[in-house]
């Protein structure tokens, strides 16, 4: 089992569904990432959650909606979503442990996400 | 603001020789930390190597090791004795120290094929 888990693997939605995106870690950690992984492009990095706190928003659209209930669950929640959101999405999770810390983000095998 | 560079979007190596994957990065910041992830076609992000800004000597993990030119902003990956199985996508990837913040930055990736 991988310490960090993504359903679902694959989603196909039209462009007035609604869906969610689920990530969960088994490894204890108290951050949580959502990664846009689009082809020919660096990942981009989405939302940040420390210690269940939203601590980053990469001025991603609000069709975009996080949500982190506790600090081994983190959902994306989609509505109307656009063509150019077709893309895989990774979720990742770490253990910050002071400022000084330098433990690695540890990723799930992402959600391959098409819009029609 | 931070950005990294790969500036090789395909390499391509015979198995058993040895490859060198090439990542620049541009900070003001004088306390960070870099690493080099693998993204195998299984999906999954996979930690390789890291290196804290502060230390001279380069990580090593086993067939892996690194040059890091602090100086130069120069953080580049050795794979010795390439084998199949290391086919994949490497990222580089930094990440600032910066009050309990996890602000990860990714360059876009290099492909690497290990040929046969």
């Amino acid at each position: 089992e991988t310490g960090v888990t993504q359903t679902p693997r694959h989603l196909v939605m039209g462009m007035t569904n609604k869906k969610s995106l689920k990530c969960e870690q088994h490894l204890g950690h108290n951050a949580m990432y959502w990664y846009k992984q689009s082809a020919k492009k660096p990942l981009e990095l989405m939302f940040v959650y420390n210690f269940k706190e939203q601590t980053e928003n990469n001025s991603v659209p609000s069709r975009f909606s996080p949500e982190c209930p506790n600090s081994s669950h983190l959902f994306l929640h989609l509505h109307t979503l656009q063509p150019e959101d077709s893309a895989l999405y990774l979720c990742a999770s770490s253990q910050v442990v002071s400022e000084y810390s330098n433990q690695p983000q540890h990723f799930g095998d992402g959600t391959r996400l098409s819009i029609l | 603001a931070q950005t990294v560079t790969q500036s090789q979007p395909e390499m391509s190596v015979q198995e058993a020789e040895t490859v060198t994957l090439s990542c620049t990065y541009d900070t003001s910041e004088n306390n960070y930390y870099l690493f080099w992830y693998k993204q195998p076609p299984s999906r999954q992000m996979i930690l390789v190597i890291r290196q804290e800004a502060y230390k001279q000597q380069n990580a090593t993990e086993n067939r892996f090791s690194v040059n890091f030119q602090k100086a130069a902003k120069s953080f580049s990956l050795k794979i010795s004795d390439s084998q199949l199985g290391d086919t994949a996508m490497y990222f580089c990837a930094f990440k600032v120290l910066d009050n309990y913040g996890q602000n990860f930055v990714f360059g876009p990736g290099t492909r690497l094929s290990v040929l046969p």
